[in-house]
């Protein structure tokens, strides 16, 4: 079965909101933890990753959190966009076979 | 640079019939997998190739799913025959030798439905 899961399938934000999407997992000796955007039609697009010895990374705009303590991990995004509508994957990675293995999803809609 | 394409685009077919896909990766790219995504779930691995050899096919119904990529670049996909559960968009995505795994180049899928 799946190892990592989003708490939420849909999250509805105020353009120019921050929004927060969450995704836990079970699987402790992932090494990676990735968050994926697929808009309607097009394939999963890489945002950003974080490896599991780290806390929180930096992009542009957007800020992954893990917390190992309790196996959670979100992907904040600054001043949402309309174009940041989406459904959105967290993934994660062993380094010992490095295959994907993604959550359900959150579909995130901007509100003009 | 262009990204990975697939074809075709669309699909609909009745149980039992075969089908094909075909993906044509990033050009240079070494790695490719193949995705299933049913609808509301997220991707999952199908089969994944280095160059022209299989790395991973654990998850491939290996009864009714075939995969090839005879010469390292291009790929085809094969349901034979297919199911009402075989109902999903298959994806392609492409990786570079020696980048991050976690980036993978996904294609715009493959909508095949199974009546």
């Amino acid at each position: 079965g799946e190892s990592v899961g989003l708490h939420l399938p849909t999250l509805s934000v105020q353009e120019g909101d921050n929004s927060i999407i969450n995704c836990a997992y079970s699987n402790s000796a992932s090494d990676y933890f990735i968050w994926y955007k697929q808009e309607s039609g097009k394939g999963p697009q890489f945002i950003i990753d974080i490896r599991s010895n780290m806390d929180k990374r930096q992009g542009q705009r957007v800020t992954v959190l893990l917390n190992k303590t309790v196996k959670h991990l979100s992907l904040q995004i600054a001043a949402t966009q309309p174009g940041d509508s989406a459904v959105y994957f967290c993934a994660e990675n062993h380094s010992n076979d490095y295959k994907l293995s993604f959550g359900a999803g959150t579909t995130v809609t901007v509100r003009a | 640079e262009a990204g990975v394409a697939q074809s075709p685009r669309y699909k609909i077919i009745e149980k039992r019939q075969s089908v094909a896909f075909w993906c044509n990766p990033i050009s240079g790219h070494a790695t490719l997998y193949w995705y299933q995504q049913i609808l509301g779930q997220g991707p999952k691995l199908l089969i994944q190739f280095q160059n022209n050899g299989v790395v991973d096919d654990s998850q491939l119904p290996k009864d009714r799913f075939s995969a090839e990529r005879l010469k390292g670049v291009d790929s085809t996909l094969k349901i034979q025959p297919a199911k009402l559960e075989d109902s999903a968009v298959y994806l392609c995505a492409s990786s570079p030798l020696g980048g991050s795994y976690n980036e993978q180049f996904f294609g715009p899928g493959t909508r095949l439905t199974v009546l």
